[in-house]
């Protein structure tokens, strides 16, 4: 069954600290993997998008890692600012369609002063 | 503003009435989407067009639920008989229609739909 799992449900951190957010995924035949932020009452944003031969890729302060053998993926955020309170969404894209995005459940991340 | 831009934001109404949504992609996108999302949960996609073919349609989508997009730019989502599970917050996105895939699909705010 296609599925993408992400831990933790959700994060508190303190402004200025760094975290990282999992996705383990058995999404087949796969094609690549992305990284949305969704701020509340938002759509998601794009962050970045993984294929199989990238294993790391950074926008910014957000910095993705891609194990396509383990199946698993990173999100890591340095430095963290108020702005990245939000949840980000793991989802993995199925080999030959655009559409077939298998979406995670989203990790809720909380920034506090 | 040239994104994916939804409307309305916000749709509240009865249980049994008809609602309609409107999205319009960003212009030079040829791919259009269409998704669900309840609190808590990632987006449920619910169907899928090129220009103006619609080229999938998610099991999730009841015969209630329809969708178009007549001349290959703006869509509509219509739902009829409206029921107390259809509240849900409503994704428009788009891409552009490039080999391969790997092209991230844009989102607008969606459309909050509450049912009384």
């Amino acid at each position: 069954k296609n599925q993408v799992e992400q831990s933790p449900q959700s994060l508190i951190i303190l402004e200025g600290k760094n975290c990282t957010l999992q996705c383990n995924y058995t999404v087949s035949p796969f094609s690549n993997l992305r990284w949305y932020k969704q701020d509340t009452g938002r759509g998601p944003v794009s962050l970045t998008i993984m294929t199989f031969s990238e294993n790391t890729k950074s926008n910014g302060r957000y910095t993705a890692t891609l194990d396509a053998d383990t199946k698993q993926s990173s999100l890591h955020i340095t430095a963290s600012q108020l702005s990245d309170s939000a949840s980000y969404i793991c989802v993995v894209s199925k080999e030959g369609s655009n559409y077939q995005l298998i979406w995670g459940a989203g990790t809720k991340l909380i920034i506090k002063p | 503003d040239t994104g994916v831009s939804q409307d309305p934001r916000h749709k509240i109404t009865k249980r049994g009435q008809n609602v309609t949504f409107r999205c319009d992609p960003i212009s030079e996108h040829n791919r259009l989407y269409w998704y669900r999302q309840t609190l808590g949960q990632g987006p449920e996609f619910l169907t899928y067009f090129q220009n103006e073919a619609q080229l999938e349609k998610s099991r999730l989508l009841s015969d209630r639920f329809s969708a178009e997009r007549p001349k290959g730019s703006f869509s509509t989502l219509e739902i009829q008989r409206t029921e107390q599970g259809d509240s849900a917050m409503y994704l428009c996105a788009s891409s552009p229609g490039t080999p391969g895939g790997n092209q991230p699909q844009h989102f607008g705010d969606g459309t909050r739909l509450s049912i009384l």
